[in-house]
């Protein structure tokens, strides 16, 4: 069965560290990959993607990912972590046999502390 | 543009009563989504339209759940008799068309629905 999970329910972190917020996957065939983040209040942002090419993806708010396959792992990191970055991240995967369902993982609650 | 707006943006009402939740989608965007979010939980697919096809109902828990869309805009989604499992963050998104997977979608703020 195709699935996301994301391990952590909270990663906390303190302001000017690195995070690393995790990912894993499992489909079948090649998978399409994304990340969105949630503010309090607010619906889903779209941060990245990962369809094929360069394993390390770029998106907004200086965040990026890597898709591993052997690992099936797509890791959100953040070289410097801002207060601003507090929020709720999902880890979302296309299901394979649609052109249109997200695989959605839990959510990981990522606090980021002065 | 607008990005996707969602009304009302909070609903309190009691239980049994009826509801309706409306989303308005991006302007010349043909795909559109409605997800239910339990408090601070993932997102529970509901339904999905892309253009004129029919839509996938595959998610709505109970035939007290429908929705609908208008002219390939607007659409609402009903929820008769509510009961207070029914509380939740209804969030609406909508992409532009996508046979390849590949494109991110946009969503609302959501209606925060509170069954008493």
């Amino acid at each position: 069965a195709q699935s996301v999970a994301q391990p952590e329910d909270q990663v906390n972190v303190a302001e000017g560290n690195p995070l690393t917020v995790k990912c894993t996957y499992s489909v079948s065939g090649n998978p399409y990959l994304f990340w969105y983040v949630q503010y309090p209040n607010r619906g889903l942002q779209f941060l990245l993607k990962y369809i094929t090419g360069d394993n390390l993806v770029k998106g907004s708010y200086g965040f990026e990912a890597e898709f591993n396959k052997s690992q099936t792992s797509f890791h959100l990191k953040k070289p410097s972590a801002l207060v601003s970055d507090s929020a709720l991240y999902f880890c979302a995967v296309r299901d394979f046999g649609s052109n249109y369902q997200l695989i959605w993982g839990a959510g990981t609650k990522l606090i980021i502390k002065p | 543009g607008a990005g996707v707006s969602q009304s009302p943006s909070n609903k309190v009402t009691e239980k049994g009563k009826d509801v309706e939740l409306r989303c308005d989608p991006i302007s010349g965007h043909t795909a559109l989504y409605w997800y239910r979010q339990s408090l601070g939980q993932g997102l529970e697919f509901l339904i999905y339209f892309q253009g004129n096809s029919a839509p996938d109902k595959s998610g709505l828990p109970s035939d007290r759940f429908s929705a609908e869309r208008t002219g390939g805009s607007v659409s609402t989604l009903t929820i008769q008799r509510t009961q207070q499992e029914d509380s939740a963050v209804y969030l609406c998104a909508s992409s532009s068309h996508d046979p390849a997977g590949v494109k991110p979608q946009h969503f609302g703020d959501g209606t925060r629905l509170s069954i008493l």
